[in-house]
């Protein structure tokens, strides 16, 4: 079946720093990705919309200028954490659409401010 | 996009059947219901999706009434490693985000 990864599958850093995190959709190409977050024994909650080729679509309270997205390909889409802080620790989710319309979703990547 | 209510969490005990039910009144003409499995620290994987009646896969079972405003996810004979949060949610098969409820934290007891 389709396969989404992601890279890294957890990363520590600093106050202050830029974090980078990919979402590849391996075997299939995704004009659309998703970005998720994920706070411990919360939900997933939807960040952005990726368009491949076009600015992503931004939810409601969630900072354009700080989660940079970038979707260059069709099977490739970044999210970089801007001067990340530790209440932007969290777990973040990439999800894509596969041709016949099933969403399939990342492993996860664990992001950890200090 | 449709908001759907699950029971927060569920106890059940090795081998027997579980039945989710999950309620999505607004569900579109055009949505299809998917379930889908997440573990600590893992993305969600896909269990089942459906339109309407009954849908049945190697895992699960899905059934949904005629007014869709509705589903039930059952999982036949669980096991301890099926302690995962489930969660429903109702979608199209475009480009349009899926949206998460709660879930329903399923612990199974040996």
């Amino acid at each position: 079946g389709a396969v989404v990864s992601q890279h890294p599958s957890r990363v520590i850093c600093k106050s202050g720093t830029s974090v980078k995190i990919e979402c590849r959709s391996l075997d299939f190409q995704a004009t659309t990705m998703f970005w998720y977050r994920q706070f411990p024994k919360q939900s997933l909650m939807l960040m952005a919309t990726s368009n491949e080729g076009s600015k992503a679509t931004y939810e409601q309270g969630v900072e354009k200028d700080k989660f940079l997205i970038n979707h260059a390909s069709l099977t490739l889409s970044t999210l970089t954490v801007t001067s990340a802080h530790p209440e932007d620790s969290s777990f973040y989710i990439c999800s894509a659409s596969g041709r016949e319309g099933f969403r399939y979703f990342g492993p996860g990547t664990r992001l950890t401010v200090t | 996009l449709a908001k759907t209510t699950q029971p927060i969490s569920m106890d059940s005990y090795e081998g027997q059947e579980v039945n989710i039910t999950c309620s999505h009144n607004n569900i579109a003409t055009n949505d299809y219901i998917t379930w889908y499995q997440q573990f600590p620290s893992q993305g969600p994987r896909f269990i089942i999706q459906g339109y309407k009646t009954k849908v049945t896969n190697e895992v699960a079972s899905l059934f949904i009434p005629a007014d869709r405003k509705s589903s039930t996810l059952s999982l036949p004979r669980v096991s301890l490693s099926d302690t995962a949060v489930y969660y429903c949610l109702g979608g199209n098969s475009g480009n349009t985000p899926l949206v998460f409820g709660k879930g329903t934290r399923l612990s199974v007891i040996a």
